[in-house]
């Protein structure tokens, strides 16, 4: 099936530091959304966005819905060790409501 | 609390044996899915369900099968399990099938 491309595939940062990842898409989403998984647990939603433009918030946490509609960048401000885990990124296409399609993840690691 | 449950969450077994994953959630969630997770190849799903008794394939349906007689309950059937189905699975609700929950996870083993 189809699947985003999210980058940077992996990130290692020091703590206090700020970090940005992007996901692009070849076709027109309407929702874009970006996950968080922990070691040993399943991912859990950060932020959704529903509108070409749309910049939300959550904590130290930024994420954008882009322009052309087939991007999406999560952003986050003076890094702590417990931002440590894989950050997804989903959207739902256009096309088919039903279901969403996912980026491959990036793992961030955060030295204290 | 609402959450979404899955037993066993760790299992090993062999080829060929039959074995069952519940799925249980508690936030009257119409929507349920199904995925597997491998290094390297992220999330995959499996099988949805939109609603009781509508069940559909996802991109990796092989081998797998489900059932939804009930709105709380998802289970994941893999009827002769082979070696290629070791991995990490995760079950996941959402009332409206992107805002998704996810259980805990499952680590499955064939031998």
């Amino acid at each position: 099936g189809q699947q985003l491309n999210q980058s940077p595939q992996s990130m290692f940062i020091q703590e206090g530091e700020d970090v940005s990842m992007n996901c692009t898409s070849s076709s027109i989403f309407n929702t874009w959304l970006w996950y968080k998984q922990e070691p040993g647990e399943g991912p859990v939603l950060l932020i959704a966005l529903y509108k070409a433009g749309e910049l939300t918030s959550n904590g130290r946490l930024t994420a954008q819905f882009g322009i052309t509609r087939k991007d999406s960048f999560l952003n986050i401000s003076a890094s702590i060790p417990s931002d440590v885990g894989i950050y997804f990124c989903a959207g739902r296409n256009a096309g088919n409501n039903r279901k969403l399609i996912w980026g491959l993840g990036t793992s961030l690691a955060v030295n204290p | 609390e609402a959450q979404v449950t899955q037993n066993p969450r760790y299992l090993i077994t062999v080829t060929g044996k039959k074995l069952t994953v519940t799925c249980s959630q508690n936030m009257n969630h119409e929507y349920m899915s199904w995925y597997r997770q491998d290094p390297g190849l992220g999330l995959r799903q499996i099988y949805y369900s939109m609603n009781v008794e509508v069940t559909d394939k996802g991109d990796v349906p092989e081998g797998y099968k489900v059932s939804r007689k009930e709105k709380r309950n998802f289970p994941l059937i893999l009827e002769s399990p082979s070696p290629n189905q070791t991995s990490l699975y995760f079950c996941a609700s959402s009332s409206n099938s992107y805002e998704q929950y996810f259980g805990p996870g499952t680590r499955l083993t064939v031998t």
